[in-house]
């Protein structure tokens, strides 16, 4: 069936370390979106990508979705502790489902 | 605030046991989308309604149902409940159509001891 892959699972890092989370899809995707789940609380959306190559900036966050649209990143620079939480990736297939990943569970040490 | 509500919050039931859970969607989304998701685990789909029909299925147990009412509100239905069952429940809602951005509500936190 279709999947949308997500690595690492973990990642520790250290307050001021740059952080990446990678999605990988079986299928061509129609968009793929980001969230952000804090600890305790529920996935808040980030940002939404739709063009092949597409890349969008949010502030020290930038996503990319690949070319084939099959892949996308999210980079973080200069992590903070307030970027704590898990990011999950969720591709559309243009069906009416939206698969997400597992999540990246990310770790900041002050 | 997502502008999404579940209610209850927290509930806490006995193996065997049947619960619903009930969710509002934001106003004018027609889509209502529900997860579970275990202690520090992925987001399972479980089921989306646009408009009240059932549009996709995902990983539901038969023991599980769903429906989605006239005014768009949705409920989740758990019975026979297992210790497994144990979990956080999300509902989201989307606009529906081509806008698919999901904004998920506080979730309800389902204790079956």
């Amino acid at each position: 069936g279709q999947q949308v892959m997500q690595i690492p699972q973990y990642q520790h890092v250290q307050e001021g370390e740059d952080f990446t989370t990678y999605c990988n899809s079986s299928t061509t995707l129609s968009n793929i979106q980001w969230y952000k789940q804090r600890p305790g609380g529920h996935p808040v959306f980030l940002i939404q990508l739709v063009k092949s190559g597409e890349v969008k900036k949010q502030k020290r966050l930038t996503f990319q979705f690949g070319e084939a649209k099959k892949n996308s990143s999210l980079h973080i620079t200069a992590t903070q502790t307030t970027d704590v939480g898990t990011y999950f990736c969720a591709g559309d297939t243009g069906g009416f489902k939206t698969i997400f990943g597992a999540g990246t569970r990310l770790f900041v040490k002050a | 605030d997502s502008g999404v509500t579940q209610t209850p919050k927290h509930l806490i039931t006995a193996t065997g046991q049947r619960v619903t859970l009930r969710c509002s969607p934001r106003s004018g989304d027609l889509s209502v989308y529900w997860y579970q998701q275990s202690l520090d685990q992925g987001l399972q789909f479980l089921i989306h309604y646009y408009n009240g029909e059932e549009r996709a299925k995902g990983n539901i147990l038969e023991r599980f149902s769903a429906q989605q009412f006239p005014d768009l509100h949705s409920e989740l239905n758990l019975s026979s409940l297992e210790l497994g069952d144990s979990a956080l429940y999300f509902c989201a809602s989307s606009p529906g159509g081509a806008r698919n951005t999901q904004y998920f509500g506080p979730g309800t936190r389902l204790t079956v001891l």
